[in-house]
């Protein structure tokens, strides 16, 4: 059974540029956070989402930082109009359900370096 | 969620055990106690949870003392591959909600 994948595992932008993370929950998982970690800090919460729903974006900049899971495909965190702050590891877990599965196993990890 | 405190960083000698303390003095009584490691700057790990009762499995055990208020996580025969950041989460299971991660306790196994 395969894990939480993540593509690309390193993105380089320019500012100004977009970047477009993407997340394919282990198989049979229906909930998707994404987390961030700045270089030399902790791991922060961004975003909950289910299937064509987000649950908690608590965790999200207002501005730029968006966050999808379509009914097809992987979830998507987009980032629009990089800045040299949002430079990070940007990491994906999934859970099977809310009930006693919901442990989140987690992917390897985008690295977005913004120029 | 409950707040832990762990400390900062321990060291451990290869083929013994790690005994890594988590305090939560304020946990409450539906709230469950997480462990996951990250590995150098891999995506963290899953390792093992437990509400009140000890808990085993292939990678460690979880003792979680009675009052709950404190737990320690045991690697039994530690290997330079378990060097890694710890982290010691309480969190209330079943409502699928957010992970915070605190700062955790570097891991530093040595030959």
């Amino acid at each position: 059974n395969a894990g939480v994948m993540q593509n690309p595992r390193h993105l380089v932008r320019r500012r100004g540029q977009e970047a477009r993370l993407r997340c394919s929950p282990m198989k049979g998982h229906s909930h998707v956070y994404w987390y961030r970690q700045l270089p030399e800090e902790g791991l922060k919460f961004m975003v909950y989402l289910q299937k064509e729903n987000i649950i908690d974006e608590s965790g999200m900049p207002k501005e730029r930082f968006s966050a999808e899971f379509p009914k097809e495909g992987p979830s998507i965190l987009r980032i629009q109009q990089v800045v040299r702050g949002d430079s990070a590891a940007y990491f994906c877990a999934s859970s099977r359900d809310r009930g006693a599965g919901d442990t989140q196993y987690f992917g390897p990890g985008t690295r977005l370096t913004v120029l | 969620d409950a707040k832990t405190t762990q400390p900062p960083s321990m060291d451990c000698a290869e083929g013994r055990a790690a005994n890594l303390p988590c305090n939560h003095s304020t946990i409450s009584g539906n709230e469950y106690v997480y462990w996951y490691r990250q590995i150098h700057s891999q995506g963290p790990q899953y390792i093992i949870h437990g509400l009140k009762n000890n808990e085993t499995n292939e990678m460690a055990s979880l003792i979680i003392t009675e009052d709950r208020k404190s737990s320690t996580l045991i690697l039994p025969h530690a290997t330079l591959r378990d060097t890694a950041v710890y982290y010691c989460i309480v969190r209330v299971t079943g409502t699928a909600s957010k992970l915070t991660f605190g700062t955790g306790t570097r891991l530093q196994v040595t030959l």
